[in-house]
């Protein structure tokens, strides 16, 4: 069965640095891309970029581009979203997913979800 | 910058059928843009109900169905059950690379 695990809830600084963590399995981790979706508190669902494994290309939103990095280490079938410098804003929960990039594309299955607070 | 439409809320009575839609600020959704859609119950992630318009993801109830219904896509929901009280999010893709979400659609089953 295909599981993707998320790394555990965060609670840091405006102006710290974050990685929060995705882990698959049950699959090929390195065949198919991983996504990242944002949900701030009380609103919907935001497409922030996704990442090949299998070759690090990544793709991001024009609207995430820039304000935080996507990565994955293929050897621990894992994807990262990183941010540098958090802002009060970035506080939200985070969802990845595996996405399949054919005809379009979709996401499933999902991970649980990080639930990111960004507070002073 | 073309926005994804969604209705902001819905409700259906028990037993009823519903049918939700995607649509663009300008222009009109097709195959072409390859809509996948999701659910989401308060405090849990989300869940795949289909994709490339009508292909239904694994485990879905055959209640729900989806299409294309003239310029826009479409989640129906025929006899509509309590668990079906929901968020809806649809999905289109812009062509290189990029992916939109919708605002989603509250469904309330009363």
């Amino acid at each position: 069965e295909v599981h993707l695990v998320q790394s555990g809830a965060e609670v840091k600084k405006p102006g710290e640095s974050l990685k929060i963590s995705c882990k698959g399995s049950g699959y090929s981790f390195t065949s198919y891309w991983i996504g990242w979706v944002r949900q701030m508190p009380g609103k919907g669902l935001e497409w922030m970029g996704i990442i090949y494994p299998g070759d690090s290309d990544t793709r991001y939103s024009p609207s995430f581009k820039g304000q935080v990095t996507i990565s994955a280490d293929k050897s621990i079938n894992t994807a990262y979203l990183q941010w540098s410098s958090l802002k009060a804003s970035d506080t939200a929960m985070y969802y990845c997913a595996r996405f399949k990039w054919e005809k379009g594309g979709w996401f499933d299955p999902w991970g649980q979800g990080t639930l990111v607070t960004a507070s002073s | 910058q073309t926005v994804v439409t969604q209705e902001p809320s819905f409700s259906v009575s028990p037993g009823g059928t519903v049918t939700l839609t995607c649509g663009l600020s300008s222009g009109s959704v097709s195959t072409s843009y390859y809509p996948s859609w999701y659910q989401q119950t308060p405090g849990q992630a989300p869940r795949t109900l289909f994709y490339s318009t009508n292909t239904r993801s694994s485990g879905v109830p055959d209640r729900f169905s989806a299409s294309i219904l003239g310029n826009k896509a479409a989640l129906t929901i025929t006899g509509a059950q309590a668990d079906d009280d929901s968020d809806y999010y649809c999905v289109l893709y812009m062509g290189s690379g990029i992916w939109v979400f919708g605002g989603g659609t509250r469904l309330t089953v009363l």
